[in-house]
Formats: structure tokens, sequence, C-alpha cells
């Protein structure tokens, strides 16, 4: 089931923080989340564990909640170079451990300067 | 090192016609992935291929698709006589072993424009 991603469209200033939500309907094995700039190929950002461990960037952060069911990436003092399109995509737990991932929408980040 | 690659970058079919996309992956990379891009929209699961493992098609749309790939290296994915839904940018990813521990890199997309 696809995850639903919150909000759809973030304007921000420069400097300014940014929270995105992914939130799914089952317990998730792991969340990968992605930044697709317009006409390039999604960029690996970060992966989220069930078991806590994290994998990525040093300047965001990611969270998963108690169940497991929703992730929230954090983006500090946000830089131009952060506007693009941010995707989650979720690994349900109890599935056969394939990769394959299940993607929200995306949430359209803009920074201004 | 070189990238997920894809080709051609764009096709312009008309609709009935047949058409291959390619894709090469990561030297190395045992898992390949699929994934289809509608305007606007978020990536929608195709197909996965791992190793010599019988591929997971769970996610193709219509009997219309298909996906090799040969010597676990370079994958083709096939659409049959085209449609105007059909119409998206097909993207595909490898990662090193698959799983839900491992990064997925992605090529740059074949944009398929179905007149």
């Amino acid at each position: 089931q696809q995850p639903v991603q919150s909000p759809q469209a973030v304007i921000l200033r420069e400097g300014e923080d940014a929270v995105i939500n992914c939130s799914s309907s089952k317990a998730l094995y792991s969340v990968h989340w992605y930044r697709q700039k317009h006409g390039e190929a999604p960029i690996f950002l970060m992966i989220l564990l069930k078991g806590g461990e994290q994998k990525g960037h040093d300047k965001i952060s990611a969270s998963f909640n108690e169940k497991k069911q929703q992730s929230s990436l954090y983006l500090t003092a946000s830089q131009l170079s952060y506007s693009g399109t941010y995707f989650c995509g979720t690994d349900d737990e109890g599935s056969s451990n394939t990769g394959k991932l299940i993607f929200g929408q995306g949430t359209t980040l803009q920074v201004k300067p | 090192g070189a990238g997920v690659s894809q080709s051609p970058s764009n096709k312009v079919t008309e609709k009935g016609k047949d058409v291959e996309l390619r894709c090469d992956p990561i030297s190395g990379h045992t898992a390949l992935y699929w994934y289809r891009q509608s305007l606007g929209q978020g990536l929608e699961f195709l197909i996965y291929f791992q190793g010599n493992s019988a591929p997971d098609k769970s996610g193709l749309p219509s009997d219309r698709f298909s996906a090799e790939r040969t010597g676990g290296s370079v994958s083709t994915l096939t659409i049959q006589r085209t449609q105007q839904e059909d119409s998206a940018v097909y993207l595909c990813a490898s990662s090193v072993s698959g799983g839900g521990t491992d990064t997925q890199y992605f090529g740059p997309g074949t944009r398929l424009t179905v007149l």
C-alpha cells in the first residue's frame, strides 16, 4: 500500500527548517528517502531501518515513530540546493525483504534566497 | 566509477508500436529494479531481478510489459503495442545485493512518449 507523504509542498527561506512525513498503514522494515530534481534521477539521502540504524546523509536526519509506521525527514538550515521533490520508499515488514520499494507521491520543497 | 546508465534518454513512438528500453546497472550489483514515473507522480515499482532468481514481476501493469536480464547484468524492458497511458519516465535502479537495507542507485531514466 502506498505510503502517504505530508505536506505535499513546502516553500522555505534559506536557513529555515522543514519536516517531511511519510506514513504507512503497516509496520515498516525500512524507509528510504530520496530527493529528485526536475528531469534528474532520484538521489539517495537516507535509509532508516526498523532496528534504529540509519545510513545516509550527515546534514539530514530522520526518525521512525514507535510503531515503525511513520518516518519523518528533518532538513535543518536549508540551502538552495535542497530544493526538489522528496520521496519516501517503504519496504513493509514481513515482506520477503526484496528491497521492492513502494514510493509515496512526493513532497515538493522550494528554498528561496 | 560509472553509475547506472539507461538508453535511449528519450523515445517517441506511435501508439501500437513496440519499444525496448535498456538499463546498464553498476558493475557488480546483483539486484536490478525497474520503476515508472508518470508526470507529477511518485515512482511505481514494475519488476525486480536478483541474481539468478526468478524475477518479481508483481508490478507489471499488463502482459504487454516484459523484462529480461541477460548474464546478470544488462536489462531490457519491452513494452508491446504501446498505449498513450504508457507515456512516462522509466527508471532503472541497481543495488549491491537487493534487500530492504541496500541503497538503490537510480539511472537518469528514459522518457517515453506515445503519440
